[in-house]
């Protein structure tokens, strides 16, 4: 089964900043990466698949990167509703596995 | 508008099964796979298995196998869920999710989830 692992588990930012969280593949998932943001008592909302590409009406503060085994989420200045917990979900090979999450939380 | 609207909360006892429903509307129905996530409490989220609405093809993770069965219904639009000898460590949230056939885009629309609750 493949490991997906975020880095890190919490990341403290303040408001207007840049946040960057990170995604590793225990092997090579090419571009088959989504991210997805859960807020509390709410379904998982989809950002971002084929690892950079945004889902229909995301903002543009919102941009994924890497391809293989590493891959990057940055929202580039963090607004007050973009403080959640973030996946990373592979879907390149069967089962499909998240990521443990990032908790972004306002500094 | 696109709709996945799953069925309400259920509580069982150690050893029984839960059949969970989601119906889907505002879209072709046969044209989106049905993935099923679950989320324990406090917990991240576990993908557990997908049917495609069409053929009623399914792939279920190796850990339910054999507890976990997805069905369909092309008739009402609706994708059923069942997980059977249930234990403690299945009280979770469940949620339904569809994916386009094809390339996949990501799980687009998530119903609003199901809390599963198994206690004796």
């Amino acid at each position: 089964e493949m490991l997906m692992t975020q880095s890190p588990a919490t990341l403290s930012v303040s408001p207007g900043e840049r946040a960057t969280l990170s995604c590793r593949a225990s092997q090579s998932v090419s571009s088959n990466l989504a991210w997805y943001q859960q807020k509390p008592g709410q379904a998982p909302r989809l950002l971002i698949y084929g690892a950079s590409t945004r889902a229909t009406g995301v903002p543009a503060r919102f941009s994924g990167s890497g391809s293989g085994t590493e891959f990057t989420l940055t929202v580039s200045s963090l607004q007050s509703e973009d403080f959640a917990i973030y996946y990373c979900l592979q879907y390149n090979n069967w089962p499909y596995t998240f990521g443990q999450g990032t908790k972004l939380e306002i500094k | 508008q696109v709709q996945l609207v799953q069925s309400g909360a259920e509580v069982r006892k150690p050893g029984a099964s839960v059949n969970v429903s989601c119906k889907a509307s505002g879209y072709t129905f046969t044209s989106y796979y049905i993935h099923w996530v679950r989320q324990a409490p406090g917990q991240g989220l576990e993908w557990m298995g997908v049917i495609n609405p069409g053929g009623g093809s399914t792939k279920y993770t190796q850990k339910f196998q054999g507890r976990l069965t997805m069905t369909r219904d092309t008739s009402t639009s609706t994708i059923y869920m069942e997980l059977s000898s249930l234990r403690s460590e299945d009280t979770a949230v469940y949620y339904c999710a569809r994916d386009v056939l094809g390339a996949s885009r990501g799980f687009d629309y998530w119903g609003q989830g199901t809390l599963v609750s198994v206690s004796s």
